[in-house]
């Protein structure tokens, strides 16, 4: 079965750093493009960026550009989104998810990651 | 980069058929958009890929087939009969545009869709 499997939740204070997992499994991890998306409360989704694990390449909204990292280690068949400087208004889900081409749609998705920024 | 208008909610009751909407903003009527269901406190999941042919593709696991798609200019629906309580979530479209370094992804804001 191909799945992602996320990081657990997070509380975090304003102004700390953290970097959530994403990790695949039952398909070559390395031949798909991993996104990332987020939802804040009651909110819709917003696309924040997409690496290709089998060279980095890594591709950013600008709406996300310069405020959060994508990496990869295909060692382990994972995907990181680094999140900086951390505020209140971070606080919200984060799904990672597949991207398959040429088809072009996201499956699976991961389970979701909660962020709770608060002092 | 296309924008995509969902309406907020709709309902329908028990066993009737809604179709729910996402309209593409101008110059974008031959954009493809994906449509994912959100069950309550779960992630999306692929639901199918529509343009103004109909269905991109196949539809995502488990899917059944009281869920049909269709476009016609701007407008990409969602069509589902027979209405089940299980299919009471919220639905997203997505569309990608470009390529390379101008890759981006877009979103509807979402239609919450409860069953009466």
């Amino acid at each position: 079965e191909v799945q992602l499997v996320q990081s657990g939740a997070e509380v975090k204070k304003p102004g700390e750093s953290l970097k959530i997992s994403c990790q695949g499994f039952g398909y070559t991890f390395t031949s798909y493009w991993i996104g990332w998306v987020r939802q804040m409360p009651g909110q819709g989704l917003e696309w924040m960026g997409i690496i290709y694990p089998g060279d980095s390449e890594t591709r950013y909204s600008p709406s996300f550009q310069g405020q959060v990292t994508i990496s990869v280690d295909k060692s382990i068949s994972t995907a990181y989104l680094h999140l900086r400087s951390l505020k209140a208004s971070d606080t919200a889900m984060y799904y990672c998810a597949r991207w398959l081409q040429p088809f072009n749609w996201f499956d699976p998705w991961g389970q979701g990651t909660l962020v709770t920024v608060s002092s | 980069q296309p924008v995509l208008t969902q309406p907020p909610s709709a309902s329908a009751s028990l066993g009737a058929s809604v179709t729910l909407t996402c309209t593409l903003s101008s110059a974008y009527s031959n954009y493809k958009v994906t449509w994912y269901q959100q069950r309550p406190g779960k992630g999306p999941r692929f639901v199918m890929r529509v343009g103004t042919g109909g269905i991109v593709g196949s539809k995502g696991d488990g899917i059944p087939d009281r869920f049909s798609v269709f476009g016609s200019g701007l407008i990409r629906y969602l069509t589902i009969k027979n209405i089940q309580e299980e299919d009471e979530s919220d639905y997203h479209c997505g569309a990608d545009h470009g390529s390379g370094s101008n890759f981006a992804l877009v979103f509807g804001g979402g239609t919450k869709l409860t069953v009466l």
